[in-house]
């Protein structure tokens, strides 16, 4: 597609229950991001792919929180046993590359999950 | 490690307005400088970048001023719209390492007719 697209937009779920949240970044782009924001706070790096590896997994919050990326295209944040405090809008973004500080990202409209 | 400040918001104005929008940074190494701007319902998106000190990045008649000295890029705009209404977020990437962006906490921006 032509921009980074995301999917849930909105997920409610339970407390304890496993949610899936997909990002499809801009084609020819190797270089992909996760983030997550918090109400009132900023963007929060959880994960990124260089290609199908994650060469930094430093941000993930806890055990529960699981990314792939297949086909150097689509990526998957799994997050397990969702807590409460995992409610959240989750962005994902995308750019050509990580081997230079120039560049700039693109992000999808994110995915808002709600965790009851 | 680095990090991003921004002036708490909202930021209400009146149209026609002056806008400044603080940002200061702490960085390990000589980074390259964003302002991105996240429209009510959409993702964010890249407003304006300077990758050197001195350098003013621009668009949408927003300015920035990248200043190594006082390690700040305050975002301006002389004449502010109703349509400038949005969160703007600054943002950093350091050479070396994975270049992973770090950003701040993003202020919103009201603009009233």
């Amino acid at each position: 597609g032509a921009g980074v697209s995301q999917s849930p937009s909105n997920k409610v779920t339970e407390k304890g229950k496993d949610v899936e949240l997909r990002c499809d970044p801009i084609s020819g782009h190797t270089a992909l991001y996760w983030y997550r924001q918090r109400l009132g706070q900023g963007l929060e790096f959880l994960i990124y792919f260089q290609g199908n590896s994650a060469p930094d997994k430093s941000g993930l919050p806890s055990d529960r929180f699981s990314a792939e990326r297949t086909g150097e295209s689509v990526s998957t944040l799994t997050i397990q046993r969702t807590q409460q405090e995992d409610s959240a809008v989750y962005l994902c973004a995308s750019s050509l590359g990580t081997t230079t500080n120039t560049g700039e990202l693109f992000f999808g409209e994110g995915s808002r999950l709600t965790v009851l | 490690g680095n990090s991003v400040t921004q002036m708490e918001g909202p930021v209400t104005l009146s149209e026609e307005a002056f806008l400044t929008i603080n940002c200061t940074y702490t960085a390990t190494g000589y980074p390259s400088l964003f302002w991105y701007v996240q429209y009510p319902g959409e993702g964010l998106q890249l407003l304006l970048k300077a990758t050197k000190a001195d350098d003013k990045g621009s668009n949408k008649g927003f300015e920035a001023t990248y200043r190594k000295e006082t390690t700040s890029f305050h975002l301006e705009k002389g004449s502010v719209q109703v349509s400038d209404s949005a969160v703007y977020f600054c943002a950093l990437r350091t050479p070396g390492g994975s270049y992973i962006p770090t950003f701040g906490r993003g202020t919103s921006l009201i603009v009233h007719p």
